[in-house]
């Protein structure tokens, strides 16, 4: 039973199209995240949520919109997608000070 | 700023042969200190995680230690099955709980 769960794994979509990438961990956690890793491997926080409200926004553009509909769901949402939002997209949750990842999604834009 | 440096970026062990990667860290008010695995295609994995100076934990073949300034990951007698890249995270204060990440070393072991 997974703990956090991504899907889709992979996307590949045109420059310019809107698309979705949904998040939901089963461990009971209030706060949960979504990160960025590019392509030199850094992972970057995004977003933080705590039961479902915006608690941390690292200048991301507003291309990006998360979305909590509950506490254990994190979906993000994208845009007019632009060829350097390629990169791996990771959701996280946390109950204290460690976080816990799913396991990816892939996005290409073309 | 809050920051992280990871050292080496690559590094290529035979099986058996110990050593250490090294995290050194900036940050206002250290919450906690995190190591964390990750293979290809995978999500982070968890290791562990040091809140003070002197603070030491041990997995298996892994032993992560803390001073004021720096981490080090030791990896004793290594085995192929080690190899993944290792990534170090510090929490800062201020309460939001977000990571901050370093750019990982990725270890090779090599029978």
């Amino acid at each position: 039973d997974t703990a956090v769960s991504q899907t889709p794994k992979y996307l590949v979509t045109q420059m310019g199209n809107d698309k979705s990438i949904k998040c939901e961990q089963n461990l009971g956690h209030d706060t949960m995240y979504w990160y960025k890793q590019d392509s030199k491997k850094f992972l970057k926080i995004m977003f933080s949520y705590n039961n479902k409200e915006l608690i941390i926004n690292e200048t991301v553009p507003n291309r990006f919109s998360p979305k909590s509909p509950d506490k254990a769901h994190l979906n993000l949402h994208i845009n007019s997608l632009e060829l350097g939002d390629s990169a791996v997209y990771f959701c996280a949750t946390g109950g204290g000070t460690e976080a816990f990842f799913g396991q990816g999604t892939r996005l290409t834009v073309v | 700023e809050d920051q992280v440096t990871q050292s080496p970026e690559a590094l290529r062990l035979q099986e058996g042969e110990s050593s250490s990667l090294n995290c050194s860290y900036t940050v206002s008010g250290l919450r906690g200190l995190f190591w964390y695995r990750q293979d290809p295609g995978k999500g982070p994995e968890f290791l562990f995680t040091l809140y003070s100076a002197g603070e030491e934990k041990e997995k298996e073949r892994l032993k992560a230690t803390l001073t004021k300034k720096e981490s080090f990951l030791h990896i004793t007698a290594p085995k192929p099955e080690d190899s993944a890249t290792y990534l170090c995270a510090v929490q800062a204060g201020g309460g939001y709980n977000k990571l901050i990440f370093g750019a990982g070393t990725r270890l090779a072991v090599h029978p």
